[in-house]
């Protein structure tokens, strides 16, 4: 069965600082990945997805996330964070199944941005 | 496009009653999924439906659970009788094309059962 790790529960950057948030899958094929950030009280926001091609991927934001199939690992990048950017952050599977896809979330990486 | 539209943004029930979520999910979207969070158990599939037929449902946590779709444009969650641990934000989401285009979320409904 296909499963997401985010390693990370909570990361604390100061703003301008780089930003890398971990994520590593299990799924027995080419996967469909994901990356989305929730706000506080919000839902779901599509940061940005990997199908294939070029493994690396920019999303919004400035956000962008490379497709390593070595380490089946989908890691999510940022140069310079925001104070905004402050919200939590899931990685997720898509997999094949009954003629669509479906989603397996990562349990999320809580990002705090210090001023 | 207003989005995926889930309602009721919130809603507080006695245990025992029965509550009744529904999800309006974008035009043309052929796939539609319920998710239920907590700060336990994080995302869960509950169920998920592809042209208007359930094609898992081996996330939906008991009897007491049911999902339907009557037609491409709403879907309805039912919890009945409702308990307190049911308590959770409970998303809607839609994709097209397995996803390629990515899957759209609702705001969710904010349930509690007290």
């Amino acid at each position: 069965a296909q499963s997401v790790t985010q390693p990370d529960i909570h990361i604390t950057v100061s703003e301008g600082a780089s930003l890398e948030l971990r994520c590593n899958y299990s799924y027995g094929a080419t996967p469909y990945l994901f990356w989305y950030v929730q706000s506080p009280g919000q839902g779901l926001q599509l940061l940005l997805k990997y199908f294939s091609g070029d493994t690396l991927v920019q999303g919004i934001k400035g956000f962008e996330a490379e497709f390593k199939r070595s380490q089946s690992s989908f890691n999510l990048r940022k140069p310079s964070v925001h104070w905004s950017d402050a919200a939590e952050y899931f990685c997720a599977v898509g997999t094949l199944t009954g003629g669509g896809n479906k989603l397996t979330f990562g349990t999320g990486t809580q990002l705090k941005v210090e001023l | 496009d207003a989005g995926v539209i889930q309602s009721p943004r919130h809603e507080v029930t006695e245990m025992g009653q029965e509550v009744t979520l529904r999800c309006k999910p974008i035009s043309g979207h052929n796939s539609l999924f319920w998710y239920r969070q907590t700060m336990m158990r994080g995302l869960e599939l509950l169920i998920y439906f592809n042209n208007n037929v359930p094609i898992d449902d081996s996330g939906m946590p008991e009897d007491r659970f049911s999902a339907k779709m009557p037609n491409a444009s709403f879907s309805t969650l039912k919890i009945q009788p409702s308990e307190p641990r049911d308590s959770a934000v409970y998303f809607c989401a839609s994709s097209f094309n397995q996803g390629a285009s990515g899957y759209t979320f609702g705001s969710g409904t904010r349930l509690t059962v007290v």
